[in-house]
């Protein structure tokens, strides 16, 4: 498999629950993002992590929690989340360090609903 | 972060050029353009990137003014799959760049018609 993956497609959670989003790129990046895209708004960032590293969390509220393991994979793991929390989540890397920040390569999203 | 504005929607038809403008009056030296394309539900692609004059790949091509505080996409013979939002992105072409520097605007939402 190529490109940026991410699972599930489609998830509905309760305000109660706790689930996780899974991101995997193959294409040897070291940089990776999580964004977040409301109805009708832009893209959000999220989260940047670099070699492993999180270098950015752009004030994003603690009931979003990411972990990178490695440069090759990325998770936001969810709690209690809100009815507003409702939206597309977009993984993205990029070379990082080595390259232009900007060629990012995306996912094709999970769109989130929470009942 | 220099900020963009662009055309909130454009309409075409199959086979016309397109050309969509991105305003970025205070750009600094540092920065490159980047454009991207999203379809609805997707994740945004990478179009191009250019610091100055002109760039073209097999997609689309650049137009970048002298002064940089402006840029232009343009779509060649654009056909009812080019349909999409058009993202305009001004900033460091390096990792380690302020925070904000990651920051997608509204883009311009290109309607093509039969």
């Amino acid at each position: 498999e190529t490109g940026v993956t991410q699972t599930p497609r489609h998830l509905v959670m309760g305000m109660t629950n706790k689930k996780s989003l899974k991101c995997e790129q193959h294409l040897g990046h070291n940089a990776m993002y999580w964004y977040k895209q409301s109805a009708k708004k832009p893209l959000e960032l999220m989260f940047v992590y670099n070699f492993k590293e999180q270098t950015e969390n752009n004030s994003v509220p603690s009931r979003f929690s990411p972990e990178c393991p490695n440069s090759s994979h990325l998770f936001l793991h969810l709690h209690t989340l809100q009815p507003e929390d409702s939206a597309l989540y977009l993984c993205a890397s990029s070379q990082g360090t080595s390259g232009s920040v900007y060629e990012q390569y995306f996912g094709p999203g999970t769109r989130l609903t929470v009942t | 972060l220099a900020k963009t504005t662009q055309p909130i929607s454009m309409d075409s038809y199959e086979g016309q050029e397109v050309n969509i403008t991105c305003s970025h009056n205070n750009i600094a030296t540092n920065d490159y353009i980047t454009w991207y394309q999203q379809f609805p539900s997707q994740g945004p692609r990478f179009i191009i990137q250019g610091y100055k004059t002109k760039v073209t790949n097999e997609v689309a091509s650049l137009f970048i003014p002298a002064d940089r505080k402006s840029s232009t996409l343009s779509l060649p013979r654009v056909s009812l799959s080019d349909t999409a939002v058009y993202y305009c992105l001004v900033g460091e072409g390096r990792y380690g760049g302020s925070q904000g520097n990651l920051i997608f605007g509204k883009g311009t939402k290109l309607s093509v018609k039969p």
